[in-house]
């Protein structure tokens, strides 16, 4: 069984700085994919990174990149230059990779509240 | 480029009620998966379809069905309603069709069990 575990319910950053959101993660599947979605209030799930277990490099997309440490199975999501539109939640997530197959199921974590201040 | 389309957007019902929401994915798009969110449970994975079949499904009581049409729009069905179904119920589609890939969300369908 996959599980996501996000320790933070709550963070604040000050505009344009960089926040760091943990995530670890547990599975015992060889090779996974680790996604991170932004969700505003209105609700829609927002695709922001993904990272497959066998990438050599961490991913990066735009402000965001993901920090990945495979042998402390954490994939904490980095934004850069924090912007107030920023502010939402977000959720780690992992799910299969195409060596696994399977199709298109997720395991999400808990969450982590943002929030960004001027 | 059009993304997920949910409808309705907010319903109410009573319990012992049943309810159909509605999905219309990307064009181009043949996978569909439901997802649950509600504040005590969190995101959990309620079914995927693909080509009209149902590829995965998660832990669910059989009250919650779906269904995938010809050109990919998906239907999921709650009965007999209980008031713990309250929830945002999220569609997500993906084009990929080995692997977990990139999922497209939709803003929800929000219902509520009175």
């Amino acid at each position: 069984a996959q599980k996501i575990t996000q320790t933070q319910p709550g963070m604040f950053v000050q505009e344009k700085e960089a926040v760091t959101l943990d995530c670890t993660y547990d599975t015992s599947d060889p090779s996974y994919g680790l996604f991170w979605y932004k969700q505003p209030s209105s609700g829609e799930m927002i695709f922001l990174i993904y990272q497959g277990s066998y990438d050599q490099q961490n991913a990066t997309e735009g402000r965001y990149s993901l920090n990945f440490q495979k042998a402390r199975k954490s994939a904490n999501l980095v934004i850069s230059a924090s912007q107030l539109g920023d502010s939402a939640m977000y959720f780690c997530a992992m799910g299969g990779t195409i060596l696994t197959g399977g199709g298109n199921k997720l395991t999400f974590g808990t969450g982590t509240q943002l929030k960004v201040e001027l | 480029k059009a993304g997920v389309t949910q409808t309705p957007r907010y319903l109410i019902k009573t319990r012992g009620q049943q309810v159909t929401l509605s999905c219309s994915p990307i064009s181009g798009h043949r996978s569909v998966s439901w997802y649950q969110q509600t504040p005590g449970q969190g995101l959990q994975f309620l079914f995927e379809y693909f080509s009209e079949t149902q590829r995965n499904k998660g832990n669910f009581p059989g009250r919650f069905s779906g269904r995938q049409f010809s050109n990919s729009r998906s239907e999921m069905n709650v009965s007999t309603l209980e008031l713990g179904d309250s929830a945002l119920y999220l569609c997500a589609s993906s084009k990929q069709d080995r692997a977990t890939g990139e999922l497209f969300f939709g803003e929800g369908s929000r219902l509520t069990v009175l």
